[in-house]
């Protein structure tokens, strides 16, 4: 299977303590995307990366949310200090895409994490 | 702040009839809008993308249409069939960030 995949699919952890979630993408793939969803809703922006360089995050990302794409390949979303407000699905896409050239072009999103914070 | 309404109610259809989903939104002037299905406990499908210059696009049983000027998205399954049952996004899309609908679910009984 060479889509986008996601570890771990569940999560259960304790309110204040810190998980992490990793991402592989498409391997040609230079865009990687993570959002957040919870039921009844759609999927939420959180931060976006451009090979390794990260071109945005979300106003509403505290500073407890932090990604990296260390070698423009696999992504990691760490939370720190969890509160039950964080449980959610936490979703990874990607996609090709080119700064500039007016273009845009599907996202293929993996399975998700889904987070639940007692 | 910008804003993007689709039916939050789920939408029931029988089978073989067209279902039509909207999706409309204020404060913003995407480039592209994008349509998305997801089962539950799944990520989201890309269906379609249509560009703001487009009035219309079809992809199968699919259509969609973009009006810039009202602001507003229609999304169109002809000839439903109960596979179809699902809830299906639609995401503004300025090149960077996709901005996602709440979804409506879409049920097809037979």
């Amino acid at each position: 299977d060479t889509g986008v995949s996601q570890d771990p699919r569940h999560k259960i952890t304790k309110r204040g303590q810190n998980v992490t979630f990793r991402c592989d993408p498409i391997s040609e793939h230079n865009r990687l995307y993570w959002y957040r969803q919870t039921l009844g809703q759609g999927p939420e922006f959180l931060t976006y990366f451009q090979n390794e360089a990260q071109l945005e995050k979300s106003r509403l990302l505290s500073d407890r949310f932090s990604a990296e794409r260390p070698k423009g390949s696999f992504s990691t979303l760490e939370i720190q200090r969890t509160e039950q407000g964080d449980s959610a699905m936490y979703l990874c896409a990607s996609s090709r895409q080119f700064i500039g050239d007016g273009t845009s072009n599907e996202q293929f999103f993996g399975p998700g994490t889904r987070l639940t914070v007692l | 702040s910008q804003k993007i309404e689709q039916n939050s109610e789920a939408l029931n259809i029988q089978e073989g009839k067209t279902a039509t989903l909207t999706c409309n939104y204020t404060n913003y002037s995407p480039a592209y809008l994008q349509w998305y299905r997801q089962d539950p406990g799944r990520g989201p499908v890309f269906l379609l993308l249509i560009r703001e210059n487009e009035k219309e696009k079809r992809k199968e049983r699919l259509k969609v249409t973009f009006d810039t000027t009202l602001k507003q998205s229609l999304f169109h399954i002809t000839a439903s069939q109960p596979a179809d049952s699902a809830t299906y996004l639609c995401a503004l899309d300025n090149t960077d960030k996709l901005i996602f609908g709440t979804g409506t679910r879409l049920q097809v009984f037979p």
